[in-house]
């Protein structure tokens, strides 16, 4: 089983509708993060979380909400979803207690969305 | 402003070397990372390099030089399942990571 596990692994849905996607992790991370990924561009951030009562903004947060409702378990939010956030959606996780205090990135399998 | 340079494409025959570069403009510096990505799946940590200098590990070795702002990935012997995008991340003075658009490689047999 996946150590960081996204829910659903595919999506497609209508402007303006709402959707969640979720994720949980088994790896005992403080840290989560949800991350989109578009053809051509980086990886960008969207939001982040250090522990369950710390919620940051990324750069590309506007259009988003995040929830973290436990340690594992990190949800970003569309309230309202538009065309140009069909995208690939990655969560992941991090210790900056790892051995070799590298703050490696532990991702989830990644949630696929298309908004008509 | 932040940015990462890499190369959109590279090709490279099977049993070859390829050099996958890397050109950094953060504020702040606090470490380059590789990531592979598989078409379709999720990144996977490669290397990290904080300190000037080359670390091999087996068939891949990763290149720091911070006065130039510059990394690169080398994979020796290459294999068909190499085939991935190769992602290349700096970490800014706020600990943030900032991505570059990834290098997809293709290798032919």
């Amino acid at each position: 089983d996946a150590d960081v596990t996204q829910t659903p692994r595919n999506r497609i849905t209508k402007t303006g509708k709402r959707i969640m996607l979720e994720c949980s992790q088994t790896k005992g991370h403080d840290r989560m993060y949800w991350y989109r990924q578009d053809p051509g561009l980086g990886l960008r951030l969207i939001y982040y979380s250090f522990d369950v009562k710390d919620i940051n903004k990324g750069e590309i947060s506007d259009g988003y909400s995040v929830s973290r409702q436990a340690q594992a378990k990190f949800s970003l939010s569309l309230e309202s979803a538009i065309p140009n956030q069909t995208a690939l959606y990655f969560c992941a996780t991090s210790d900056p207690r790892d051995r070799d205090y590298t703050g490696e990135l532990f991702f989830g399998e990644g949630s696929r969305l298309t908004v008509l | 402003g932040q940015n990462i340079d890499q190369p959109t494409e590279m090709t490279a025959t099977e049993g070859a070397i390829v050099q996958i570069n890397c050109t950094y403009q953060t504020s702040g510096f606090n470490g380059l990372f590789w990531y592979q990505q598989h078409a379709g799946e999720a990144p996977t940590f490669l290397s990290y390099n904080v300190l000037d200098g080359l670390e091999e590990k087996g068939r891949f070795s990763s290149f720091l030089s911070r006065s130039k702002g510059y990394s690169y990935l080398l994979l020796k012997e290459l294999q068909m399942k190499d085939s991935a995008s190769y992602l290349c991340a700096a970490l800014d003075s706020n600990y943030q990571l900032i991505w570059g658009a990834g290098t997809k490689l293709i290798i032919k047999p």
